[in-house]
């Protein structure tokens, strides 16, 4: 998969409001994967945008694929202190190998 | 079942142990990955085994030997390993490699310690 720049590194949040995580890239992304990760635990898949412009929703969240396919964001709206933990955005490779590269994450904390 | 299984979730060895993970899954998945993550850092990848070949070395040292030996079980052999190996290693599969529809399955993690 190509580099993945994700912002910012950590998030404190009061609950109730909202996150957002951002993630660049320099060249054009084939796709955008997103996983969370509780504390202690293990990463845990999301969703999958592959369309530019694409939007999905989960409940509170919100994940998006820019127009360019350079850029996506995932947003939470109303955070609880259930949302607490890294999200990564990763990409798959364009090749047959299915490599997955991490963004550097973006550690939510939710203080109730 | 929906599980990638990694056992054992705990290991400590030493410098000159010699000490094998594994990793088990029954979804059918023909792509199967190990990586390494440090602590406030992402997964970085290892190896990815495609249709049980290894198609990938991330240029990982050889103190590092992977194996897969059917399309359901990926072990990871372990030797003279030095203390900033100490890491959580993870498992994963996906439908096959260049396929992720549904995204990559990690196991739970082997917390890794080398005294």
């Amino acid at each position: 998969g190509q580099q993945v720049m994700q912002i910012p590194q950590y998030q404190h949040v009061q609950e109730g409001e909202d996150f957002t995580t951002y993630c660049n890239s320099s060249t054009t992304l084939s796709n955008i994967q997103w996983y969370k990760q509780r504390p202690g635990g293990h990463p845990v898949f999301l969703i999958q945008l592959v369309k530019s412009g694409e939007v999905k929703k989960q409940k509170r969240l919100t994940f998006q694929f820019g127009e360019a396919k350079k850029n996506s964001s995932l947003h939470i709206t109303a955070t609880q202190t259930t949302d607490v933990g890294t999200y990564f955005c990763a990409n798959a490779g364009g090749t047959s190998y299915g490599k997955l590269t991490f963004g550097q994450g973006t550690i939510l904390t939710v203080h109730p | 079942d929906t599980e990638v299984t990694q056992t054992p979730k705990h290991l400590v060895m030493g410098m000159t142990n010699k000490k094998s993970l594994k990793c088990e899954q029954h979804m059918g998945h023909r792509a199967m990955y190990w990586y390494k993550q440090k602590a406030k850092k992402p997964p970085e990848l290892m190896f990815v085994y495609s249709y049980e070949k290894l198609s990938i070395n991330e240029s990982v040292p050889s103190r590092f030997s992977p194996e897969c030996p059917n399309s359901s079980l990926l072990n990871l052999h372990l030797h003279a390993l030095q203390p900033e190996d100490s890491a959580l290693y993870l498992c994963a599969s996906s439908q096959e490699a260049g396929r992720w529809i549904y995204g990559y399955t990690f196991g739970s993690g082997t917390r890794l310690t080398v005294v």
